[in-house]
């Protein structure tokens, strides 16, 4: 099973939003709305930051915040701050096999 | 304070085997179902294996299927990885994840709590 399709990189000035997208397909992102993202600093361990499409565990920042339309699902940083330099990478539950697939990460860097 | 301490990573050449464990504490482990993610060097995240919370539901991905184990021992707080048949593709650094629990429903697909890693190199 191939991995999410999520972009390489993005970048935003601090106090900007960017988003990050993430592509799949009926199977996983379009079929089901167990859709999480995590944020990796580096020699980090990774951090649930959105579950369940747009959901925010306890202790996250209002500033993020998930969608989805249709096989792609969507997080958006809000004013962005140094601290969120990280790579991001999405996950979606599955039923083509592999129960859990992850997307191949996006590395933000706030200018 | 939730902790999940992973050990057994190290060297090993193709085919040999290995066995990771997870020292879980600080929560009720045998409330949550429990997962091993790994990452190669410089590459993302893949998720493995999956257990449920009394070890009666296993989920592994393709490439490990009939060469992996997952299993856990509630009494002792400890989740575990056997791994035989190592090939190098599984070089990588390998986590144990905690599934994410809400006040009404345990997630086996997101993970709250995750260890510091231990890495397996697979090479001759």
């Amino acid at each position: 099973q191939s991995a999410l399709t999520q972009p390489a990189s993005v970048s935003g000035s601090p106090g900007q939003s960017i988003t990050i997208s993430c592509t799949g397909t009926s199977s996983d992102v379009g079929g089901y709305n167990h859709v999480s993202w995590y944020q990796q600093h580096p020699g980090k361990a990774p951090k649930l930051m959105i579950y369940d499409v747009s959901n925010r565990p306890s202790g996250v920042s209002n500033r993020f915040s998930g969608s989805k339309s249709g096989n792609t699902a969507s997080l958006t940083i809000s004013g962005l701050q140094a601290e969120d330099e990280a790579d991001y990478y999405c996950s979606s539950y599955s039923t083509s096999g592999t129960l859990v697939l992850f997307g191949g990460g996006t590395k933000l860097t706030v200018l | 304070e939730v902790q999940l301490v992973e050990s057994g990573g190290g060297l090993v050449q193709p085919g040999g085997s290995l066995r990771l464990s997870c020292a879980a504490s600080g929560f009720t482990f045998s409330s949550r179902w429990m997962s091993w993610v790994r990452q190669a060097p410089g590459q993302g995240l893949e998720w493995v294996a999956n257990i449920n919370q009394d070890g009666s539901e296993k989920y592994y991905v393709d490439s490990v299927k009939g060469r992996f184990t997952i299993s856990r021992d509630n009494a002792k707080n400890s989740l575990y990885l056997q791994m035989n048949s190592l090939r190098a593709e599984d070089t990588a650094v390998y986590y144990c994840a905690r599934g994410y629990c809400t006040s009404t429903y345990c997630y086996r697909t997101a993970y709250d709590s995750w260890g510091q890693g231990t890495l397996v190199t697979v090479s001759s």
